[in-house]
């Protein structure tokens, strides 16, 4: 089964810097995406930025980038010029080609962006 | 274009009654999802209906929990009756198709208590 893992359960830092999140994930899955998900207090999942595993190519959503290294397992999100908006629960997800559209979640980074 | 709809928003419930979650997709959406999320925890997948049909419902405790779909639109997760440990937040999902490069779209979720 593939599982999901965010080491860190809580993150700070300071307006305008940047943070990066730590995400890994077991699979024997050739086909597959990798997704981060924004949860706000107001309790929506949004999604922030998603990866292809064919692709070598970093994807990059203005301030919102990841580290996709395939062969370690490790799907990183950096957030640039943190904003007070980009407070919230940050999840890793992870959705494999023999696991339907089933998303397995990590169990969220805790974000905390000081003034 | 409307995102996805749920409610309640809230619900606080006496264990062993019944409860009742309403969810409306994006508009076309074929796929619903529905994941609970219990607290510090990611979301975790329940049910997965294409349009009127359930693909998955392997992690669903069938024995108290129901979901239907009636139309291949709204689709309607039933408690019955609820446990303790059912305290979660609820959350339903939709994506235009099933295939595993489909972005899923949340809705806000339904927060409930089970005292």
């Amino acid at each position: 089964a593939q599982t999901v893992t965010q080491s860190q359960p809580e993150m700070s830092v300071q307006e305008a810097e940047t943070v990066t999140l730590s995400c890994t994930y077991d699979t024997s899955e050739s086909d597959y995406y990798l997704f981060w998900y924004k949860q706000p207090p107001s309790r929506q999942m949004i999604l922030v930025i998603r990866q292809e595993a064919y692709k070598q190519q970093n994807a990059t959503e203005n301030r919102f980038s990841v580290n996709f290294q395939k062969a370690a397992k490790s799907f990183s999100l950096k957030i640039s010029d943190s904003q007070l908006g980009d407070a919230a629960m940050y999840f890793c997800a992870y959705k494999g080609e023999t696991s339907g559209s089933r998303l397995t979640f990590g169990e969220g980074t805790q974000l905390t962006v000081n003034p | 274009e409307a995102g996805v709809a749920q409610s309640p928003r809230y619900k606080i419930i006496e264990k062993r009654q019944s409860v009742a979650f309403w969810c409306n997709p994006i508009s076309g959406h074929a796929t619903l999802y529905w994941y609970q999320q219990i607290l510090g925890q990611g979301p975790k997948l329940l049910i997965q209906f294409q349009n009127n049909g359930v693909v998955d419902d392997s992690q669903l405790p069938k024995d108290r929990f129901s979901a239907e779909r009636l139309k291949g639109v709204d689709s309607t997760l039933k408690i019955q009756p609820a446990k303790l440990e059912d305290s979660a937040v609820y959350l339903c999902a939709s994506s235009l198709l099933a295939d595993v490069g489909n972005t899923q779209y949340f809705g806000p979720g339904t927060r409930l208590t089970v005292l």
